[in-house]
Formats: C-alpha cells, sequence, structure tokens
C-alpha cells in the first residue's frame, strides 16, 4: 500500500485565488510527522510546512496551512492567495516513528500552475 | 543555513560506466539520503545512512551502492550505468534524533543522462 497518496497530478489556480492540494496518508504508528514540499522548476526541494501527528493545531506558515484530519489521515495544504511564483510541483511526505528510522515517504506529487 | 551540495548538476553517461554522484553537507547531520525522482514516481529512496560506514536499503537499490567514508560526504555509486538509470538524484540530509521538524534538507539534484 501506498504511503501517502497525492491524487491530483495537476491543478490549476487563478491567481489570488486559494487553492487545496489533497494528501493522504497510511501509517500504524501514533507518532508520525507529515510535510510539504515545494520543488519550482528550478529543481531544489523547498521545506514549507510540518504537523506533528500530536500538534492539535494545525500548523500554518504565512500563506501556507496544513488541514490536518488525523482520524481520515488526510494532511491537505492549502495555499492561499496564489502568486505567480507559487507555480511548481508539490510534495506531500510523512516521517514514521520518533527515534526508530529515518526513513521519508514521499507522495508523487502535485504540479500546480497559477494562471494570471 | 544548511547547504547540502552535489557535484553536478547535469551529467551524461555511456552505459556501462561507473558513475559516482557526490554529496556533500556541511552542519553535522547523522543522517544523509539518496533519492532519484522520475515523472509520475515521485521521490523513491535508493539508500540512505544513519552514520559514517554505516547504510541501509532503501525502495529501489537495485544497480546501486553506496559510501559513506566521512560524515559530511555521501556517495552514490552507479556500477554499470544503463539507461533505466536517467534520472534527476536528489541528495538530503537530516539530524538524528532531530529537532522538531526532522526536517530534510535537499541538494540541488544531479541529473543524469545514461546513452
Amino acid at each position: 500500500a501506498q504511503k501517502i497518496t497525492q491524487t491530483q497530478p495537476g491543478m490549476f489556480v487563478q491567481e489570488k485565488e486559494a487553492v487545496t492540494l489533497d494528501c493522504t496518508y497510511d501509517t500504524s504508528d501514533q507518532s508520525y510527522g507529515l510535510f510539504w514540499y515545494k520543488q519550482p522548476s528550478s529543481g531544489e526541494m523547498i521545506f514549507l510546512i510540518y504537523q506533528g501527528s500530536y500538534d492539535e493545531q494545525n500548523a500554518t506558515e504565512g500563506r501556507y496551512s496544513l488541514n490536518f484530519q488525523k482520524a481520515r489521515k488526510s494532511a491537505n495544504l492549502v495555499i492561499s492567495a496564489s502568486q505567480l511564483g507559487d507555480s511548481a510541483m508539490y510534495f506531500c511526505a510523512m516521517r514514521e516513528g520518533r527515534n526508530t528510522g529515518n526513513q521519508f515517504y514521499f507522495g508523487t506529487g502535485t504540479s500546480l500552475t497559477v494562471i494570471p | 543555513d544548511v547547504k547540502v551540495t552535489q557535484s553536478s548538476r547535469y551529467l551524461v553517461k555511456r552505459t556501462g560506466e561507473k558513475v559516482f554522484l557526490e554529496c556533500v553537507q556541511d552542519m553535522d547531520h547523522e543522517n544523509m539520503f539518496w533519492y532519484r525522482q522520475d515523472p509520475g514516481l515521485g521521490l523513491r529512496l535508493i539508500y540512505f545512512s544513519y552514520d559514517v560506514k554505516m547504510k541501509e536499503k532503501g525502495d529501489i537499490p537495485e544497480g546501486y551502492s553506496v559510501s559513506r567514508e566521512k560524515k559530511e560526504r555521501f556517495s552514490l555509486i552507479l556500477e554499470s550505468a544503463s539507461t533505466n538509470q536517467t534520472s534527476m538524484y536528489l541528495c538530503a540530509s537530516s539530524l538524528f534524533p532531530g529537532g522538531r521538524y526532522y526536517e530534510q534538507y535537499f541538494g540541488p539534484g544531479t541529473r543524469l543522462t545514461v546513452t
């Protein structure tokens, strides 16, 4: 089974609108971390936001927020007020466990295009 | 700031050649990772290392080996390159045990073409 599932290969959003990128995960661990990374066309992976499994509040970082629904095992990324520079690939990732193992699991990514 | 560097941004090799991809990090991180990224497949873990001279296979280790002789350097080796190893290769590092984020820091990637 896939550890991380991103079902949207491509998304379009109008500039200044909000967009939600979907991510579901699969783990039996109680302690885990969820991450979103952005990869512009230049190739570098840029860390955006983190949500710990015990965090009660949804994470927010500027225009990025993570809609964490633990029971549904979903960790959707919400980008508010989209900008042209937000056009990129977005990857959801999970790290299982607290001290055991250090493997990250990545989804297949969502390509976001912001339309002027 | 953490810096992860990779020896080449672009590399073209011939089938059967031995290929070395080098990765260096400057933040004394214990963990280092090699991924390959292919369209529609996301990032797949090839190998990771949690200490000097220690290594663990990831999801797709076949056709690859790694070397970690020094803490800051993690090398990916393609013993005999094949065309199906044409891909983007990403190196990453992280602390262990991590801080709050256990975040992985990535290098700029090496786009390898095997002809």
